[in-house]
């Protein structure tokens, strides 16, 4: 069966340190992946998607960059946090296209002190 | 644009309550549709879907159906629980990407 791993699950940095969040997939291939934010009282903001190795989308201009650098794996980083990258991340992947909801990972609280 | 436009919460019921939450959407094709829950501290888990017009999904008592002459998905259960309080948050797809509403919260008062 197919899971997501996502880590770590509780992270607090000091404004201007860098970020790497990683997340995981096992049990698929090609998968595309995702990262999205959850701002509080906010709802989810796409940040990036990838259909393949490489391939990074981005989908709003930011202080945050994507890589994939294998399959099924798919990296966050900043090399400067703001106060404002504060929040609820959260990484998905979906096969193919149409029918197919994404599966989540149990996402990473990001605080920016 | 693609858009999904899903009623502002918090909603707050009492347990055994009838329940709805509405969701239209906007779309230049023809999306799949879904639900998804998201329990506090938790990632999103997918609660239900309908691909096409007229289908109804449902899971754990919950339940939507495909309107297409209205755009609507909105979520219904005939009596809510205490445990089904969590963040509801109505989506559609088209090709790569899913397209998520700001999400309802929803309180159940025992």
């Amino acid at each position: 069966s197919q899971t997501i791993h996502q880590w770590p699950a509780t992270l607090v940095q000091p404004v201007g340190s860098p970020l790497s969040l990683e997340c995981t997939v096992e049990g698929t291939s090609n998968p595309n992946l995702y990262w999205y934010r959850q701002a509080a009282g906010r709802g989810l903001q796409l940040l990036f998607y990838s259909v393949g190795i490489g391939q990074i989308s981005s989908e709003v201009p930011q202080n945050l960059s994507a890589s994939r650098p294998q399959d099924r794996q798919f990296i966050l980083s900043s090399k400067k946090l703001l106060l404002s990258d504060s929040g609820f991340y959260l990484c998905a992947w979906s096969v193919g296209q149409g029918n197919y909801g994404y599966t989540f990972g149990s996402g990473t609280r990001l605080t920016v002190v | 644009g693609n858009s999904v436009t899903q009623m502002e919460g918090p909603v707050t019921l009492s347990e055994e309550a009838f329940l709805t939450i509405n969701c239209t959407y906007t779309a230049t094709g023809y999306p799949s549709l879904f639900w998804y829950v998201q329990y506090p501290g938790e990632g999103l888990q997918l609660l239900l879907k309908a691909t096409k017009a007229d289908d109804k999904g449902s899971n754990k008592g919950f339940e939507a159906t495909y309107r297409k002459e209205t755009t609507s998905f909105h979520l219904e259960k005939g009596s809510v629980q205490v445990s089904d309080s969590a963040v509801y948050f109505c989506a559609l797809r088209l090709d790569d990407k899913i397209i998520f509403g700001k999400g309802t919260r929803l309180h159940i008062l025992p």
